[in-house]
C-alpha cells in the first residue's frame, strides 16, 4: 500500500523568506509520480509542480522547487520568496506509476506567511 | 473557458435521504475522480473513471454511488448507507494518461451537511 506522511500540521514563514514543505512516502513499485497542490482557504485544488520517479533532475515550477530524494524517500516542496497569497494548505500526493492513476494525498500542512 | 463545475456549493439533508452531487467538465478530459475531505484532512479517494460507462471504486466507497453516462460527467449519489457523510467533497478530471504529467484538475467543491 502507498502511504504519504507530511510531518509539519503548520509552518510559519517571513514573506520574502524561503520555506521548505516536508513530505515523505512509502511505496514499493518502482514507476511512480509525486504531485503537490495548493488549497487555499476557498477549497479549491490548485496544482503546483510534479516530480517524475525516473527524472534525474528536480523539478521547478517558478517559485516552487522540489527537492526530491528517492533513496530518502522524499519529496519536499520548496518555495521560495514567500508571499501573503502564498499562505494555504498544501498537500503531498502520490500516485501509483507514470500514467494515469488515483491519487493517494497526505495529511497537510498549513503555511501561514506573515507580513 | 474550460472548468470543471459542481453544484450545489452546499447542501444540506436530512438522514435517511439520499442526495447526488453534480460534476461537469468541458475540458475533454476522459478521466474523472471523486474525493472526499474531512476537517483538517487530506483528501480520499471514494471512485473514479477511466472511461464512459466504467468505473471502480476507491479507497472509502461504502455508502456512495455513481454513473458515467457521458464524458463530461460524473455525478455522485451519497446514499442513507453513508454513516458519516458531513464532509467536503471535491471532483477532478485528468486526460487519463493522454498527457505526460496527467496532473488531476479539481472543481471548487460541494460542502455536504446532514442535518
Amino acid at each position: 500500500a502507498q502511504k504519504i506522511t507530511q510531518t509539519q500540521p503548520g509552518m510559519f514563514v517571513q514573506e520574502k523568506e524561503a520555506v521548505t514543505l516536508d513530505c515523505t512516502y512509502d511505496t514499493s513499485d518502482q514507476s511512480y509520480g509525486l504531485f503537490w497542490y495548493k488549497q487555499p482557504s476557498s477549497g479549491e485544488m490548485i496544482f503546483l509542480i510534479y516530480q517524475g520517479s525516473y527524472d534525474e533532475q528536480n523539478a521547478t515550477e517558478g517559485r516552487y522547487s522540489l527537492n526530491f530524494q528517492k533513496a530518502r524517500k522524499s519529496a519536499n516542496l520548496v518555495i521560495s520568496a514567500s508571499q501573503l497569497g502564498d499562505s494555504a494548505m498544501y498537500f503531498c500526493a502520490m500516485r501509483r506509476g507514470t500514467s494515469y492513476g488515483k491519487l493517494t494525498f497526505g495529511q497537510g500542512t498549513i503555511l501561514t506567511v506573515h507580513p | 473557458d474550460g472548468g470543471i463545475t459542481q453544484s450545489p456549493k452546499y447542501l444540506f439533508r436530512k438522514e435517511g435521504q439520499n442526495v447526488t452531487l453534480s460534476c461537469e467538465q468541458n475540458l475533454n478530459h476522459d478521466a474523472m475522480y471523486w474525493y472526499r475531505q474531512d476537517p483538517g484532512q487530506g483528501l480520499r479517494l471514494i471512485y473514479y473513471s477511466q472511461i464512459v460507462n466504467d468505473f471502480q471504486k476507491g479507497d472509502i466507497a461504502e455508502g456512495y454511488s455513481v454513473s458515467r453516462e457521458k464524458k463530461e460527467s460524473f455525478p455522485l449519489t451519497v446514499t442513507s448507507a453513508q454513516k458519516n457523510p458531513t464532509a467536503f467533497y471535491l471532483c477532478a478530471s485528468s486526460t487519463g494518461g493522454r498527457g505526460w504529467i496527467d496532473e488531476q484538475f479539481f472543481g471548487p467543491g460541494t460542502r455536504l451537511t446532514v442535518l
